[in-house]
């Protein structure tokens, strides 16, 4: 079955440290996309990558880093620098070739981040 | 500059309709898409408006004025599991960026 695969569910780390979140896609998509959300709030972009190796920051990208070596993945890495990671992360992917809507974005299950 | 807004709850009974309002301002627009999230999971696709007008898919319809950035959802003969935060999420022109509104909670009660 084709889909987007993030993992683990639920992640629980020390302050200072650095945590990568994965997320991989079997849909032949060329875009994919990190998103973060909080209680009560819409779903805030943090990165972006409309190609491999290639990347773009979103409106909250300090902090973070991404990579794009591979069409099906984009990691995301939440570094200490990043000043409230607690969070819950969505990552999306949208576009190629067959699909209905090359806009429509499809989500992940999400990644619950807690960090003390 | 780039403004969602839309009602932050809304209850409704088993059976009834209910509109979920939008009005947005963005860089560009595309388009404009609805999701659907239950609590602590992915959003899902609902629907998606790039001409102005009524789209119906079953119980589920949505409008879009492009002139006025406006838009709504509606949902018909309401279900219990239609309990869920409905997001609305306009496509940015510049690089087809969806922006996201915070999203109506909707509760459906007996």
């Amino acid at each position: 079955d084709g889909g987007i695969t993030q993992s683990p569910k639920y992640l629980f780390r020390k302050e200072g440290q650095n945590v990568t979140l994965s997320c991989e896609q079997n849909l032949n998509h060329d875009a994919m996309y990190w998103y973060r959300q909080d209680p009560g709030q819409g779903l805030r972009l943090i990165y972006y990558s409309q190609i491999v190796n290639d990347f773009q920051k979103g409106d909250i990208a300090e902090g973070y880093s991404v990579s794009r070596e591979k069409k099906e993945s984009f990691p995301l890495t939440v570094t200490s620098a990043q000043k409230n990671p607690t969070a819950f992360y969505l990552c999306a992917s949208s576009g190629g070739s067959g699909t209905e809507n090359t806009y429509e974005q499809y989500f992940g299950p999400g990644t619950r981040l807690t960090v003390t | 500059g780039q403004n969602i807004d839309q009602p932050t709850e809304m209850t409704a009974t088993e059976g009834a309709i209910v509109q979920i309002n939008c009005t947005y301002q963005t860089s560009g627009f595309n388009g404009l898409f609805w999701y659907q999230q239950h609590a602590g999971e992915a959003p899902t696709f609902l629907s998606y408006n790039v001409l102005d007008g009524l789209e119906e898919k079953g119980r589920f319809s949505s409008f879009l004025s492009r002139s006025k950035g406006y838009s709504y959802l509606l949902l018909k003969e309401l279900q219990m599991k239609d309990s869920a935060s409905y997001l609305c999420a306009p496509l940015s022109g510049g690089y087809n960026k969806l922006i996201f509104g915070a999203g109506t909670r909707l509760a459906v009660h007996p």
